[in-house]
């Protein structure tokens, strides 16, 4: 499969300060990015997607960032808060394909 | 909103035996995903079926096999189970290039 890898295992940050997940693809023809939310024991949620025609979209407190040269992808969460700790994934897809491929997912913890 | 469906949500069996998991998409998706996630693991890619026909395949062993019926839902069969194959397993269902919608998962535990 594609290659989609996070570059920090674990995040710990304060409750109010703001949090950044890192993730890096390999595959420079995917042209659509998920992150996913991933609470213990359930399914992934989604949070945020973007196409390839863009290099940033904000949804409710996240922003997500597309650096198409580098092949990196950002999520920002702002003001983080305790409910957002849990285990975040980016995905990545080829629109020509049925198949999202996961990276290695970030662990953030929130410390109240 | 409807979400996605998966039973059973939890599976023990024992090495070298059979085991069926079922999935209903959301109503009015056309794309199936199966997903294996095993502990501490990020999902791995099973298979996709798309308006009920396999679309694209991913490490899905040999072992394993899937379909989608006429009603849309799909059935990941799996067989001669290994200790290996313990893992939640997660469907997803989207409309066609759009994002995917995860159910609760099935907690296989072979033993």
């Amino acid at each position: 499969g594609e290659s989609v890898g996070l570059h920090l295992p674990t995040l710990s940050v304060q409750e109010g300060d703001n949090s950044i997940i890192n993730c890096a693809y390999s595959n420079s023809a995917s042209d659509y990015f998920i992150w996913y939310k991933q609470e213990s024991g359930k399914g992934p949620q989604f949070i945020i997607d973007i196409r390839s025609n863009m290099d940033k979209r904000q949804g409710q407190r996240v922003t997500v960032l597309l650096n198409k040269t580098v092949k990196h992808l950002s999520l920002q969460i702002a003001a983080t808060q305790p409910g957002d700790s849990a285990v975040y994934f980016c995905a990545e897809n080829m629109l020509a394909g049925n198949q999202f491929y996961f990276g290695t997912g970030t662990s953030l913890t929130v410390i109240p | 909103a409807a979400g996605v469906i998966q039973s059973p949500r939890h599976l023990i069996k024992e090495k070298r035996e059979t085991a069926t998991l079922k999935c209903y998409p959301i109503p009015r998706h056309d794309t199936v995903y199966w997903y294996q996630q095993g502990p501490g693991q990020d999902p791995q890619f099973l298979i996709s079926f798309y308006e009920k026909m396999q679309s694209d395949k991913g490490s899905i062993p040999d072992r394993f096999s899937a379909q989608q019926f006429s009603d849309y839902h799909s059935e990941l069969n799996m067989s001669s189970l290994e200790l290996g194959d313990s893992a939640l397993y997660f469907c997803a269902s989207s409309r066609r290039n759009e994002k995917l919608f995860f159910g609760s998962g099935t907690q296989l535990s072979v033993l």
